[in-house]
């Protein structure tokens, strides 16, 4: 069965610096590849996933990932922080064999202090 | 293009009621997927359905049940309501079912209160 680990339940980053949020997944095959945010009492905005192709996928408001499959880790960063960027990140997973529904992570609160 | 949409935003139930969710998937979308979010958690799979059948279901006992409908909006049904299934449950659609690694796009949720 497929899971996802978010390490970190909260980070913390000052505005301006580079961020990363971290994401270790376990599926078996070869994964597609997925970060969310969600804004309080809001549903789950998407922001990019990796299904093949170039490790390095580029997402929406700047953000980006990188799959690692020897580290089976797919990290979301983003070079520069907004005070705009505090919200729950998720990561989410699913193999590409079959028809497997999303698996989540718990989510990281990402903070970004001004 | 109009998004997903999800009626209604907040319920509180008691205990043994029963609850309907409903879901207006994003235009062209032919697959409608639901999941729980508890408080503190990341969402959970409840069941997927494609042009009106159900197409997989989580881990959930049968008292939770759904149904999509021709213009390919859903609803989702919850009896016999316990403590435990207050959460915010999310509806998701997307073009096909998951082959291709198709994106799923989110409503807002609806945040059932079980008192």
């Amino acid at each position: 069965a497929q899971s996802v680990a978010q390490p970190e339940d909260q980070v913390n980053v000052a505005e301006g610096n580079p961020l990363t949020v971290k994401c270790t997944y376990s599926v078996s095959g070869n994964p597609y590849l997925f970060w969310y945010v969600q804004y309080p009492n809001r549903g789950l905005q998407f922001l990019l996933k990796y299904i093949t192709g170039d490790n390095l996928v580029k997402g929406s408001y700047g953000f980006e990932a990188e799959f690692n499959k020897s580290q089976t880790s797919f990290h979301l960063k983003k070079p520069s922080a907004l005070v705009s960027d505090s919200a729950l990140y998720f990561c989410a997973v699913t193999p590409k064999q079959g028809n497997t529904p999303l698996v989540f992570g718990k989510g990281t609160r990402l903070s970004v202090i001004a | 293009e109009t998004g997903v949409t999800q009626s209604p935003t907040h319920l509180i139930k008691t205990r043994g009621q029963q609850v309907t969710l409903r879901c207006s998937s994003q235009s062209g979308h032919n697959t409608v997927s639901w999941y729980q979010q508890a408080l503190g958690q990341g969402p959970q799979f409840i069941f997927q359905y494609y042009r009106e059948e159900e197409n997989g279901r989580g881990n959930f006992p049968p008292r939770f049940s759904g149904l999509q409908f021709p213009n390919y909006s859903s609803e989702l049904n919850v009896n016999a309501l316990e403590l435990d299934d207050s959460a915010l449950y999310l509806c998701a659609s997307s073009l096909n079912p998951g082959q291709g690694g198709e994106t799923q796009y989110f409503g807002p949720g609806t945040r059932l209160l079980v008192l």
